[in-house]
């Protein structure tokens, strides 16, 4: 168990709706990364925050958004959603910011029908 | 570009060693990690080098680091069964901690 706490583990919804992704860091753990597993994209860093803020912007698309809340769980949304995204969306959490290791959740798996 | 690559597949047999070789691109990777991925699970932190080491042993496990040719290895000493997964090699980006995955090496050990 890595501390990190994901919900929900499976959700399967219809194209064009939206979804909130929910995640509990480790206790202490002031940054918190998502990540998009795909079987053609493979492991793709989606968005950082650190301390409620965002930090690094990766491929995440202008349908999905993030933030961080003050006791540091994190959302991730999906709207207008598309059978493409159906994926493994990982969260994962550290430290700091910087050069530690990251401990990452068992997942929520998105199906889009 | 930032760019990880790591061979898709590795076969062993229970007891032998196993190497899964990782190369990376980003020469200003402070850390480079290996994850375990079981089926249906999440990714398993196994272990991480600095940059500046080019060595670090951890029970079975031992990463090589080669910083000329940005060559990364993971050799798992007296593999198990248990140890059949795929296994992620990592580099960190952009000092953020922002992680660039490779494919992952599906590791398949049997009797």
């Amino acid at each position: 168990d890595s501390g990190v706490t994901q919900t929900p583990k499976h959700l399967i919804t219809a194209t064009g709706q939206r979804v909130t992704l929910r995640c509990s860091p480790r206790s202490g753990d002031l940054s918190v990364y998502w990540y998009q597993q795909s079987l053609d994209q493979g492991l793709q860093f989606l968005i950082q925050y650190y301390n409620g803020e965002e930090r690094a912007k990766g491929n995440i698309l202008e349908r999905f958004s993030a933030q961080q809340f003050p006791d540091l769980h994190s959302e991730l949304n999906l709207s207008s959603l598309e059978l493409g995204d159906s994926a493994l969306y990982f969260c994962a959490s550290s430290v700091s910011g910087t050069g530690s290791e990251a401990f990452f959740g068992q997942g929520t798996r998105l199906t889009v029908v | 570009g930032e760019d990880v690559e790591q061979s898709l597949f590795l076969s062993v047999r229970e007891g032998d060693s196993s190497v899964i070789n990782c190369t990376y691109t980003d020469s200003s990777s402070t850390y480079l990690y290996w994850y375990k991925q079981e089926p249906g699970a999440g990714l398993q932190l196994l272990t991480y080098i600095f940059s500046n080491m080019d060595m670090k042993q951890d029970q079975r496990l031992t990463v090589l680091l080669n910083k000329k040719d940005k060559h990364l290895s993971l050799r798992i000493a007296d593999t198990q069964t248990g140890d059949s997964a795929i296994y992620f090699c990592a580099e960190s980006s952009g000092g953020y901690n922002k992680l660039i995955f490779g494919a992952g090496t599906r590791l398949a050990v049997h009797p």
